[in-house]
């Protein structure tokens, strides 16, 4: 069946490096996607999103790539702290407002 | 822009007991929706709710489950007789506010802490 879904559950990464994080999707009729960050005990909490007609966005230190053509979306986090240590799940929405989340990877961030 | 809030933080209750789960929304939203994440698993869609009636449901969301605004404040899910699969944590969110349809973030949708319901 369709679904979202993450190539890596767990990252983890230098405190400074940046940090890739992927999500690959099946949808073709998805127009419109979000990441999100959940910090344990806490809920998701919206980072950025993109559209199908865009192949890139940029906001602070994160950027979000959108390639349609293989059906993938990955997050940027530049120069990671301490404090992005979370689960970040994509998320697409294929119509209405329903949300399609995948399963998240978790990103340690070493001091 | 302000975040929800949620009653209980943790619900413990026996099988076939029904629970009901708070949302305590700013007022003037109207549109809202609930999400379940079973442990260590993918946050998914059950419902959402606009101007006091059901928008949209998914399959999970079946006759067991509904959702009111009794008194036009606390956004309520309600779940009949719960069974040990329903365990899980319960996520209400809240629809941005202010952007055009089409803007970026229009869709943004602001979560709550959370709800965590353990069926024994």
């Amino acid at each position: 069946g369709e679904s979202v879904g993450l190539h890596l559950p767990t990252l983890s990464v230098q405190e400074g490096d940046n940090s890739i994080i992927n999500c690959a999707y099946s949808n073709s009729a998805s127009d419109y996607f979000i990441w999100y960050k959940q910090e344990s005990g806490k809920g998701p909490q919206f980072i950025i999103d993109i559209r199908s007609n865009m192949d890139k966005r940029q906001g602070q230190r994160v950027t979000v790539l959108l390639n349609k053509t293989v059906k993938h979306l990955s997050l940027q986090i530049a120069a990671t702290q301490p404090g992005d240590s979370a689960v970040y799940f994509c998320a697409e929405n294929r119509a209405g407002n329903q949300f399609y989340f995948g399963t998240g990877t978790s990103l340690t961030v070493i001091p | 822009e302000p975040e929800v809030t949620q009653t209980p933080s943790h619900q413990v209750t026996q099988m076939g007991q029904e629970v009901i789960l708070r949302c305590v929304p700013i007022s003037n939203h109207l549109y809202f929706y609930w999400y379940r994440q079973i442990l260590g698993q993918k946050v998914e869609f059950l419902v959402s709710f606009y101007n006091n009636e059901i928008s949209e449901k998914s399959e999970i969301f079946d006759d067991q489950f509904s959702v009111e605004r009794p008194d036009g404040s606390n956004f309520t899910l309600k779940i009949r007789s719960t069974k040990l699969e329903d365990s899980a944590m319960y996520f209400c969110a809240r629809k941005r506010r202010g952007l055009a349809g089409g803007a970026l973030g229009y869709n943004e949708q602001f979560f709550g802490p959370g709800t965590r319901l353990t069926v024994l």
